[in-house]
C-alpha cells in the first residue's frame, strides 16, 4: 500500500463548479499536509500548507485535514478555466525528516 | 523576489553517460531539495542539502548525488545513465528547510536514449 493515495482523476468539470480533491494517507506520522498545483511544462506551485485537523481557507481555495480519518481534501470553489492543472497533495512528517510525500496527482479541467 | 531557478530546462543525454543539473534557490534560502517525477512514480524525494551538507536522503541508488555551494546553489549529478533515468527533476528551496515551505523550480526535463 503506498503512504499516500490520491484518484488520478481526470476530473472535467464545468466553470463556475465547485471541485473536491482528495488524498488519503496511511502513515499516522505525517503531520503537515500541502496542496501544489502543476500546469503543465511548470514546476509545482504551493496553494495550501495546513497542520491541525480542520478547515483552512485561502480566497476560492478550502484545505480540509481530518487526522483521525488519514483524509485530506482541497475544494475549489467558482472554478475558472485557469485553474486547469494537476492537482498535488503532499505531507511532512515531524521532527528531522525533511522530506515531501507526494501523492500521484489529479489532472483537473476546467471546462468554459 | 526571483524565483527557483534551473538550468539546464532541456537535456537529451545517451545511456551510460553522465549529467549534472543545476538549481539556484530563492535568495536567502539555504535549504535545497531535489526530487524526480515521472508519469508513473509521480514525485519521488532525492535528497535535501542545507549549509552545504546532505541531510535527508531517499531510496534512489548511489548514481544519483548531489552538493551545494556556500551560495546555496546546488548540483544533482546522475552518473551512468539508464532509459529509466528519463523524468522531469526538480529542486524546492526552503528557508531552512524543516517545515518551512518549499517552493519549486520549473525542472530540468532529461530525456535519456
Amino acid at each position: 500500500q503506498k503512504e499516500v493515495e490520491q484518484d488520478p482523476g481526470p476530473l472535467s468539470v464545468p466553470e463556475g463548479a465547485i471541485v473536491s480533491l482528495n488524498c488519503t494517507y496511511s502513515n499516522s506520522a505525517f503531520q503537515y499536509f500541502m496542496w501544489y498545483r502543476q500546469y503543465s511544462r511548470k514546476g509545482p506551485e504551493l496553494l495550501m500548507y495546513t497542520y491541525s485537523s480542520g478547515n483552512k481557507e485561502d480566497g476560492r481555495f478550502t484545505a480540509q485535514v481530518d487526522k483521525s480519518s488519514k483524509y485530506i481534501s482541497l475544494f475549489i470553489r467558482d472554478s475558472q478555466p485557469s485553474d486547469s492543472a494537476t492537482y498535488l497533495c503532499a505531507m511532512k512528517r515531524g521532527g528531522s525528516n525533511y522530506k515531501l510525500t507526494f501523492g500521484k496527482g489529479t489532472l483537473l479541467t476546467v471546462n468554459p | 523576489k526571483a524565483g527557483v531557478t534551473q538550468t539546464p530546462r532541456y537535456l537529451i543525454k545517451t545511456r551510460g553517460q553522465q549529467v549534472t543539473l543545476s538549481c539556484s534557490p530563492i535568495s536567502g534560502h539555504r535549504s535545497v531539495s531535489w526530487y524526480q517525477q515521472t508519469p508513473g512514480q509521480g514525485l519521488q524525494f532525492l535528497f535535501e542539502y542545507f549549509s552545504e551538507t546532505q541531510r535527508n536522503k531517499g531510496n534512489f541508488p548511489g548514481r544519483f548525488s548531489g552538493r551545494q555551494f556556500s551560495n546555496s546553489r546546488s548540483e544533482m549529478n546522475v552518473s551512468t545513465l539508464e532509459l529509466g533515468d528519463s523524468a522531469l527533476y526538480l529542486c524546492a528551496s526552503s528557508l531552512s528547510g524543516g517545515l518551512d515551505e518549499q517552493y519549486f523550480g520549473p525542472g530540468t526535463r532529461l530525456t535519456v536514449t
